[in-house]
């Protein structure tokens, strides 16, 4: 099992441009989590999946921020536009279920300039 | 206001002494805990987990003690290796208030440094 695959390992843009991140959950997994990573806020949550249907958006930080789950192995989040405070990075995250536990990718480490 | 928080935030063991890490919760009603180690520039590794009707898990090396009385966790590795040294966080199933689902909450999370 290759485990949750995301792209890019690492992303450098100008503020104001857009940025997708991608997330290729494990096979068979039915929940996808993306989280973001600071040293100020630790991991935090931002928006969860289950069967391809957004859950729980609640720590989406603004309107800047989109996620998408078109299907059982694909997702996105999509920063528009960029703000050097984006500087982070993003994880995503599978689990066979809700309330199960969840196997992360490697992130995508993203610096906004 | 409900959250998953760590006593420690660095711990400094020495090679081949056990360790252990501390995890305080605050939402009585979750149900499910999860230990994750970090190792830097990875994203974090399961490591092993435990459900509220039980106190206490074995894994290779690892042990997590639940209690749910003071709403503390904890995770120990015996015979702790330089390999061990990352940042541990601890995870609470927590279900949302808004959405009554399940969904992940992560602790702050404490360094380990493993020293010959």
């Amino acid at each position: 099992d290759a485990g949750v695959i995301q792209s890019p390992r690492h992303e450098v843009t100008e503020m104001g441009q857009e940025v997708t991140l991608r997330c290729k959950p494990i096979s068979g997994h039915n929940s996808l989590f993306w989280y973001r990573q600071t040293m100020m806020r630790g991991l935090e949550l931002l928006i969860y999946f289950n069967n391809n249907v957004p859950i729980d958006d609640s720590g989406m930080p603004e309107d800047r921020f989109s996620a998408k789950m078109p299907n059982a192995s694909f997702s996105t989040l999509k920063i528009q536009p960029s703000e050097p405070r984006d500087s982070a990075v993003y994880f995503c995250a599978s689990s066979l279920e809700q309330g199960a536990a969840a196997f992360f990718g490697q992130g995508t480490r993203l610096t906004v300039v | 206001g409900e959250s998953v928080g760590l006593h420690l935030p660095t711990l400094s063991v020495q090679e081949g002494d056990n360790s252990i890490i501390n995890c305080a919760y605050s939402n009585s009603a979750s149900d499910y805990f999860i230990w994750y180690k970090q190792e830097s520039g990875k994203g974090p590794q399961f490591i092993i987990d435990i459900r509220s009707n039980m106190d206490k898990r074995q894994g290779q090396r690892v042990t997590v003690l639940l209690n749910k009385t003071v709403k503390h966790l904890s995770l120990q590795i015996a015979a702790t290796q330089p390999g061990d040294s990352a940042v541990y966080f601890c995870a609470e199933n927590r279900r949302s208030k808004y959405y009554n689902t399940d969904k992940l909450i992560f602790g702050t999370g404490t360094r380990l440094q493993v020293f010959p």
